[in-house]
């Protein structure tokens, strides 16, 4: 836990506005990945990096864009909130595709989108 | 100790009871699976892995089994106490692609 941080913790903001939610790691992990949680739904994958400057879609990507221009940050960028995307976001990170034993979770952003 | 069937949203125990979480999964092909628990307002922390290629694996109190034939996974507490109050997921993968989460179950534990 200590070795992953996000920023802000809440935020609340309205519908159509941008937000940029910020995931830092010190581990130096090369994947990193960008969930929500709602209720009744469990984790959901937003978007994911394999490296720097490499991403790729998840599960539930509309309306949602991400950037990793360094190992350690991995941006998720709302460009017009919604209030569908009202949500608790957790970021994760691990070192090698497999190591999901060593794969290590944010505290958590709540955003809100009136 | 309890246990519950397939997927329930809620399970409550009794400290000093045995806790079975269950899970189902949905990829055959999944070769891997791993149980986190939450607390409120934190992050999924990583509890257990298994591999397709075990049934059963233990740590410090916990046992995962697997049956591939039914696509189920459980999650075994023993001697459950307070502090195992949370929400438990299971998820499935296969190396090199994203984990698939099932939906959760609250353990609440009454002392």
């Amino acid at each position: 836990d200590a070795g992953i941080t996000q920023s802000p913790r809440h935020k609340v903001t309205e519908t159509g506005t941008p937000v940029t939610l910020r995931c830092h790691q010190t581990e130096n992990h090369r994947y990193m990945y960008w969930y929500r949680q709602d209720p009744g739904h469990g984790l959901r994958l937003i978007h994911y990096s394999y490296g720097v400057k490499d991403t790729d879609k998840g599960e539930v990507s509309d309306g949602y864009s991400v950037s990793r221009s360094k190992t350690e940050d991995f941006l998720l960028t709302l460009e017009s909130a919604t209030s569908s995307q009202t949500s608790v976001y957790f970021c994760a990170s691990q070192g090698l595709a497999s190591s999901y034993n060593e794969q290590f979770f944010g505290p958590g952003t709540r955003l809100t989108v009136l | 100790g309890e246990s519950v069937g397939l997927h329930l949203p809620t399970l409550s125990v009794q400290e000093g009871d045995n806790s079975i979480i269950n899970c189902a999964y949905s990829n055959s092909a999944s070769d891997y699976f791993i149980w986190y628990k939450q607390e409120s307002g934190k992050g999924p922390q990583f509890i257990i892995d298994i591999r397709s290629n075990m049934d059963k694996r233990q740590g410090q109190r916990v046992t995962v089994l697997l049956n591939k034939t039914v696509k189920h996974l459980s999650l075994q507490i023993a001697a459950t106490q307070p502090g195992d109050s949370a929400v438990y997921f299971c998820a499935e993968g296969q190396a090199g692609t994203a984990l698939i989460f099932g939906k959760g179950t609250t353990l609440s534990v009454s002392s």
